[in-house]
């Protein structure tokens, strides 16, 4: 139940392309949804997050979809640059536990 | 405002060696955590504390981990006797809690190497 389940593990899309990065959870409890950005040799970083009362949040050309019937939420990164490749990952908490994280996508775009 | 500060960046040692892994959290950060990458399993948080106080330790593999918080600024992570498959990136984050935003405040790691 505490697992979050990220889809897929690695990502090539050309630059300018729509990235779209899924998780999945269990865990109805889940009240707070962030997403980290990794680049190699650094420690993650946080992106945007969402909570479960809102369908979407939007910030510059990150957007995170939540379907909290589906329990899934994704990460879309719009017109992608080769800036944004890196490692991403999903996240889930609630209550003052420390964050589950999904496995991690890794994002390559390509010039 | 510095960071997360970890240190060494990076470990080489040897099987049956102890090894230290330190931190220093965010200042005005109460919680601290201590997270391993592998590129099989992932993140796994390890053990987090909250004022100073281990709050959840179930992630620690087993009892050649071991981990304190003696203050507020100052966090070690201790491996004895390591062993290769402790390879791996150890990470520490600190946060605000409180603020329940998830946020964390990731260290650039400790890349451990047990031959």
């Amino acid at each position: 139940q505490q697992q979050v389940k990220q889809s897929p593990q690695s990502l090539i899309v050309q630059k300018g392309g729509i990235s779209i990065i899924n998780c999945a959870y269990e865990n109805t409890a889940f009240d707070y949804f962030p997403w980290y950005q990794q680049f190699p040799g650094k420690g993650p970083a946080l992106l945007i997050a969402i909570r479960p009362d809102v369908s979407e949040k939007k910030e510059g050309r990150f957007t995170i979809s939540f379907n909290k019937s589906a329990k899934q939420f994704s990460l879309h990164i719009m017109d992608s640059q080769p800036g944004d490749s890196a490692t991403y990952f999903c996240a889930a908490v609630w209550g003052r536990r420390a964050l589950t994280f999904g496995s991690g996508t890794r994002l390559q775009v390509q010039p | 405002d510095a960071g997360v500060i970890q240190s060494p960046r990076h470990e080489v040692t040897e099987m049956g060696q102890e090894v230290t892994l330190r931190c220093k959290p965010i200042s005005g950060h109460n919680s601290l955590f201590w997270y391993r990458q592998t590129m099989m399993r992932g993140l796994e948080l390890l053990i987090y504390f909250n004022n100073n106080v281990p709050i959840d330790d179930s992630g620690m593999p087993e009892d050649r981990f071991s981990a304190k918080m003696p203050n507020a600024s100052f966090s070690t992570l201790k491996i004895q006797p390591s062993e290769p498959r402790d390879s791996a990136v150890y990470f520490c984050a600190s946060s605000r809690r409180g603020e329940n935003t998830g946020e964390l405040f990731f260290g650039e790691g400790s890349r451990l190497t047990v031959l």
